[in-house]
């Protein structure tokens, strides 16, 4: 079973307005990842968060994580044509070795 | 430039035949790991190597084999017992197996079954 989902599984917002892309999983993790996947290409690594961490920040990226709710969340500010793309995030269960992804969001930012 | 490359781009394949997809890096990373990605899905581990001449099943290697005789080459086979092979393949690194370690990707092969 898929350790983390995203919500919404698709998202479509004008250029200029902020995303905000979710992540829940199920079980103890060490440190939660998103990453960016441009159609037909492979995946970049865009920001990781600890799981003693609760926000970071990376140019226009902020990450939030609640390990109380086991969630977490990406938001782009100032979204540009050039964000379209899907977004997953990837756990590492504790004592694993492992990422185990989401199925992503896909986000299209209209111009 | 250093990196991480997958060749080919693109496969074809007949049922029936074997096929091997080719996953380099130059980075030097110890760690290495095979994905499989459906349409509209997320990825599914298939393999992955923490160091050289060792590696361990994911979760789908049924119908997958791989090898690490040399730290910078990770080859997947694809072999005909895998039923339903057509699919994006990625190819991922990374500085040590732990997990704190951003994976570093390939730009994918794509697999189709003729």
């Amino acid at each position: 079973s898929q350790q983390g989902e995203e919500d919404p599984q698709a998202l479509s917002i004008q250029e200029g307005e902020n995303a905000t892309m979710n992540c829940s999983y199920k079980t103890s993790i060490n440190n939660l990842q998103w990453y960016r996947q441009n159609s037909g290409r492979g995946l970049v690594h865009l920001i990781l968060i600890r799981s003693n961490e609760r926000e970071k920040h990376s140019g226009r990226l902020r990450v939030t994580l609640d390990t109380s709710k086991k969630s977490s969340s990406l938001l782009i500010t100032a979204s540009r044509a050039a964000d379209t793309a899907s977004y997953f995030c990837a756990t590492v269960i504790q004592g694993a070795q492992k990422l185990v992804f989401g199925q992503g969001t896909r986000l299209t930012i209209n111009p | 430039d250093g990196g991480i490359t997958q060749s080919p781009k693109y496969l074809f394949r007949k049922e029936g035949q074997n096929v091997t997809l080719s996953c380099e890096q130059n980075l030097n990373h110890d760690a290495m790991y095979w994905y499989r990605q459906d349409p509209g899905q997320g990825l599914r581990l298939i393999y992955y190597s923490q160091i050289v001449n060792d590696f361990q099943k994911g979760d789908i290697a049924e119908g997958y084999s791989v090898s690490r005789e040399k730290k910078e080459s990770f080859p997947l086979t694809v072999t005909s017992a895998q039923k339903n092979p057509t699919a994006f393949y990625l190819c991922a690194s990374a500085v040590q197996a732990g997990s704190y370690n951003e994976q570093f990707f390939g730009p994918g092969t794509r697999l189709t079954v003729l």
